[in-house]
């Protein structure tokens, strides 16, 4: 299968400072990248999604400002953490879709990032 | 608004045993996704089902599928310990994945 990657696996920073996730898909062209968030014990939820050369689509309640995705090339994607604060420490997972129609149009998960915020 | 409801959400079994996760959404799909989560870990694809009536198996995990009921199922065969994980249901709704709230399994001896 398809194979995503993401940088870095877990990350600690200090409250007020921005961090950057990196989603790469390695072997095949993400037209659409999806970006979530898991809380401990809970469930996946999209945060927004994003096409290649154009603006992500956030969903409700994800504040756009805080957390800026830039999907620059078809295989890679970023989410950036802005004036991180504890409430932002989560497990982000990241999630890479080819074209409709094609042999990677299923989604592909990375391994997510850990992010704990101090 | 597309809701995912997966029943139960904790599950205690002992080995050997049989056991049905079930999944039910709320509006129409024809994508509907069974993924594995270990602890600390990301997600592990299972099952892509694809059609209604759709059936796919491996090893002790057998998916279905009933798109008119808007029901799948994920069922459990002779549990072992190895199968203790999150399962997780998803969705598809044209662009992404909505999830169900997660089954934890906790198979015993």
């Amino acid at each position: 299968g398809a194979v995503v990657s993401q940088h870095p696996s877990w990350v600690i920073c200090k409250s007020g400072t921005s961090v950057k996730i990196e989603c790469r898909s390695l072997d095949f062209q993400a037209t659409t990248m999806f970006w979530y968030r898991q809380f401990p014990k809970q469930s996946l939820m999209l945060m927004a999604t994003s096409n290649e050369g154009s603006k992500a689509t956030y969903e409700q309640g994800v504040e756009k400002d805080k957390f800026l995705i830039n999907h620059a090339s078809l295989t890679l994607s970023t989410l950036t953490v802005t004036s991180a604060h504890p409430e932002d420490s989560s497990f982000y997972i990241c999630s890479a879709r080819g074209a409709s129609g094609g042999p990677s149009f299923e989604q592909y998960f990375g391994p997510g990032t850990r992010l704990t915020v101090t | 608004e597309l809701k995912v409801e997966q029943n139960p959400l904790f599950l205690s079994m002992q080995e050997g045993k049989n056991y049905t996760i079930y999944c039910n959404y709320s509006t129409t799909s024809d994508r509907l996704y069974w993924y594995r989560q270990d602890p600390g870990k990301s997600l592990e694809s299972l099952f892509v089902l694809l059609s209604n009536g759709a059936v796919k198996q491996e090893g002790r995990l057998m998916a279905s599928l009933d798109t008119k009921a808007r029901l799948s199922t994920l069922h459990i065969t002779a549990a072992v310990h190895d199968l203790s994980a999150t399962y997780f249901c998803a969705v598809d709704m044209g662009y992404a994945l909505n999830f169900g709230k997660g089954t934890s399994l906790l198979v015993t001896p």
